[in-house]
């Protein structure tokens, strides 16, 4: 099984802050990577794709990169919606996620 | 718009069994393979099983492999989870999730519904 490992667990940030959350595979996934949004009490909401591809409606301020076994999510100007806990998602040799990383704001 | 709408939660004693629906509609169901996502309370996200398009081939967890099964009944656009010798340890919100192809190997999972809870405790 490939393991996922997010870093850090919690951060807090300050509105118009970058933000910027890390996923390590314990296997190459070539780019096959998906990162999810988690607001309180629902569902998850897919944002990016394949490392780098946004979903529609996801705001420009997302962005995600890397390759193999790094990968970040960047939130270029955190905004008070963006307050939430994201998930990385391996689907590259089954399916597997990462602990999660929830953000909030000072 | 894509519904999703899971049902068949509740709370049952370790040992018993339930079996969680999800009513699909908004996209062509038969067209999609489709999966249950977990979340224990206060915990992250597990995958928990995975059916093709047309069902014939599904995939489980190890966790939950001999306990669970999925099926799905595409002449009602309905995905199943059985569930039987339940433990505490799947107390959680089981999601259903749908991918964006055929296959078991699709897995990225775009769209969830709302979830519904299962509390396993004697």
């Amino acid at each position: 099984d490939i393991h996922m490992t997010q870093s850090p667990s919690t951060l807090s940030a300050s509105v118009g802050d970058r933000v910027i959350i890390t996923c390590r595979a314990s296997q190459s996934l070539g780019t096959w990577l998906a990162w999810y949004q988690q607001k309180p009490g629902k569902a998850p909401n897919l944002l990016i794709q394949q490392t780098s591809i946004l979903e529609s409606g996801v705001p420009s301020r997302f962005s995600g990169s890397g390759s193999g076994t790094e990968f970040s999510l960047t939130i270029s100007s955190l905004q008070p919606d963006d307050s939430a806990t994201y998930y990385c998602q391996q689907y590259h040799l089954g399916l597997t996620f990462g602990q999660g990383t929830k953000v909030e704001l000072k | 718009q894509v519904q999703l709408v899971e049902s068949g939660g509740g709370v049952v004693q370790p040992g018993n069994s339930l079996r969680l629906s999800c009513a699909a509609s908004g996209f062509t169901f038969n067209r999609v393979s489709m999966h249950w996502v977990r979340q224990a309370p206060d915990k992250g996200l597990d995958w928990v099983a995975t059916a093709s398009s047309d069902g014939s081939k599904t995939n489980h967890v190890d966790s939950v492999k001999g306990r669970f099964t999925i099926s799905r009944d595409n002449s009602r656009n309905v995905l199943y989870l059985q569930m039987d010798n339940l433990r505490v340890d799947d107390t959680a919100r089981y999601y259903c999730v749908k991918s964006d192809c055929e296959s078991v190997d699709c897995r990225l999972l775009v769209h969830w519904g709302q979830g519904t809870v299962v509390t396993v405790s004697a």
